[in-house]
C-alpha cells in the first residue's frame, strides 16, 4: 500500500516548455486534489476532483489543466510554464465519506527558468 | 482578508514549555477545522481534528476551537525539538461533489534544546 505517489520528484522547465505532473493513489479514495506550496503563502488549491470524471477550479488554476482519467490517478498539466509556476506542487486524497482527513504525497519540486 | 489566518512566526519555546498555535477563520460556515504538522521538505500530515466546540485532547496535543470568537488553537505540551515544524491550520469547507480544504499560511514552530 504505496498511499499516494507523485512523479517526478524533482523538475526544471524552460519557460513556454510543457509538462504533466502524475499523481496516483492506491486507497479507493474518491476526491483527489492538487495543491501549489509557495514561501508564506501556505497550500493554495488548483483543481480538485470528486470522482473520475469530474474535476473543479480551486483557488488559483490559471495556467493549469488537469485529467482525471480513472479513480486512482489525476494529473497535473502545464501547458506553457511560467516562472511564476515555479513551486513545489502537493496531490492529496480523502474519502469522500468516512472521515475527512486528507492524505499528501510527497510533492514535487518545479523551478521554471 | 484570507479566510484562514496564522501568524507565520518563528514562534520559539524551550523544551518542555507549552507551545500555543492559533488560527482565526472568516467563514462561520465553517464547521470542521484541521492541524497539519509539516517538516521542512517533507509533506503535511494531520495531527488533529476538531469539529465541535472545546477541547479536544490527544497525547501531548490538544486543539481547541471557538466558534462564536472564530477562532481555532493548538497546544502542544512538553514541547520537543521533534516538534520543530510548520503547524498549518485548516478549515474544510463544501465544494462541488465533495470537500475542499482551505489551508492557513502556516506557523513555524523553533522548540529550543
Amino acid at each position: 500500500n504505496a498511499g499516494v505517489t507523485q512523479t517526478p520528484k524533482f523538475q526544471v522547465l524552460k519557460t513556454g516548455q510543457s509538462m504533466t505532473l502524475q499523481c496516483a493513489q492506491d486507497m479507493n479514495h474518491n476526491s483527489m486534489y492538487w495543491y501549489r506550496q509557495d514561501p508564506g503563502m501556505g497550500l493554495r488549491l488548483i483543481y480538485y476532483s470528486a470522482s473520475e470524471g469530474t474535476t473543479d477550479k480551486g483557488e488559483v488554476p490559471n495556467g493549469y489543466n488537469v485529467s482525471r482519467l480513472n479513480k486512482r490517478e489525476f494529473s497535473l498539466r502545464l501547458e506553457s510554464a511560467a516562472p511564476s509556476q515555479t513551486s513545489v506542487y502537493f496531490c492529496a486524497s480523502k474519502l469522500n465519506s468516512g472521515g475527512n482527513e486528507q492524505f499528501f504525497g510527497p510533492g514535487t519540486r518545479l523551478t521554471v527558468l | 482578508q484570507k479566510e484562514v489566518e496564522q501568524n507565520s512566526g518563528p514562534l520559539s519555546v524551550p523544551e518542555g514549555a507549552i507551545a500555543s498555535l492559533n488560527c482565526t477563520y472568516s467563514d462561520r460556515g465553517s464547521q470542521s477545522f484541521f492541524w497539519y504538522r509539516q517538516y521542512s521538505g517533507k509533506s503535511p500530515e494531520l495531527i488533529m481534528s476538531i469539529y465541535s466546540n472545546g477541547d479536544k485532547e490527544d497525547g501531548r496535543f490538544t486543539a481547541q476551537l471557538n466558534k462564536a470568537s472564530q477562532y481555532v488553537s493548538l497546544l502542544i505540551r512538553d514541547s520537543q525539538p521533534s516538534d520543530s515544524a510548520t503547524y498549518l491550520c485548516a478549515s474544510l469547507k463544501r465544494g462541488s461533489g465533495t470537500y475542499k480544504y482551505i489551508f492557513g499560511t502556516g506557523t513555524r514552530l523553533k522548540v529550543l534544546a
